[in-house]
């Protein structure tokens, strides 16, 4: 059984598009994580929600919005996509606060045109 | 800003120790991490060492941990072709809460058969 789930693996669309990355995590884990990687393989946190709630939110265009429907789920809805929205995005989710301790999806593969 | 560097690539062969270098600036760092991400995978945790440890020993794996210079290090025994990935360093400035999770720029390492 996958721990952490993300949908689609990859996503080809034209700048200026509004696009939805999905996350699903079956591990009963409180809190969930969307990070960046950028082609260079640096990786960013960009947000965190605690049983559905905001709490790490790092300088990222609010073209970037997350929601989060329920402690399972945390969907990344991205707003006019600009080529520099370019990377893999992962989501990841652990129990409590060890962000780092967490188990990682697969990653989604977006490519802005 | 809290930084983590490390070197981008490191060839070696099959069978010799592989040695992952990583520097970090924070000296609030609590949690170091040493992660490991295959091609087309997300992060997976392979360890991590507490700030007041000097050295983690786990089957092949043994990290050290210099406080003093901010040096972090993962040595691999017997390095194996299944090996073949890219090594993130990552620290935290604390256990509790939800602290960001910084990493590095990770380390390309090649093992030849």
């Amino acid at each position: 059984d996958t721990a952490v789930s993300q949908t689609p693996k990859y996503l080809v669309t034209q700048m200026g598009n509004d696009k939805s990355i999905k996350c699903e995590q079956n591990l009963g884990h409180d809190t969930m994580y969307w990070y960046k990687q950028d082609s260079k393989k640096f990786l960013k946190i960009m947000f965190s929600y605690n049983n559905k709630e905001l709490i790490i939110n790092e300088t990222v265009p609010n073209r970037f919005s997350p929601k989060s429907p329920d402690k399972a789920h945390l969907n990344l809805h991205i707003n006019s996509l600009e080529l520099g929205d370019s990377a893999v995005y992962f989501c990841a989710s652990s129990q409590g606060g060890l962000a780092a301790g967490g188990f990682f999806g697969p990653g989604t593969r977006l490519t802005v045109l | 800003g809290e930084d983590v560097e490390q070197s981008l690539f490191l060839s070696v062969r099959e069978g010799d120790s592989s040695v992952i270098n990583c520097t970090y600036t924070d000296s609030s760092s609590t949690y170091l991490y040493w992660y490991k991400q295959e091609p087309g995978a997300g992060l997976q945790l392979l360890t991590y060492i507490f700030s007041n440890m000097d050295m983690k020993q786990d089957q092949r794996l043994t990290v050290l941990l210099n406080k003093k210079d901010k040096h972090l290090s993962l040595r691999i025994a017997d390095t194996q072709t299944g090996d073949s990935a890219i090594y993130f360093c990552a620290e935290s400035p604390n256990s509790g809460g939800y602290q960001k999770v910084t990493f590095g720029t990770g380390t390309k390492l090649q093992v030849i058969p």
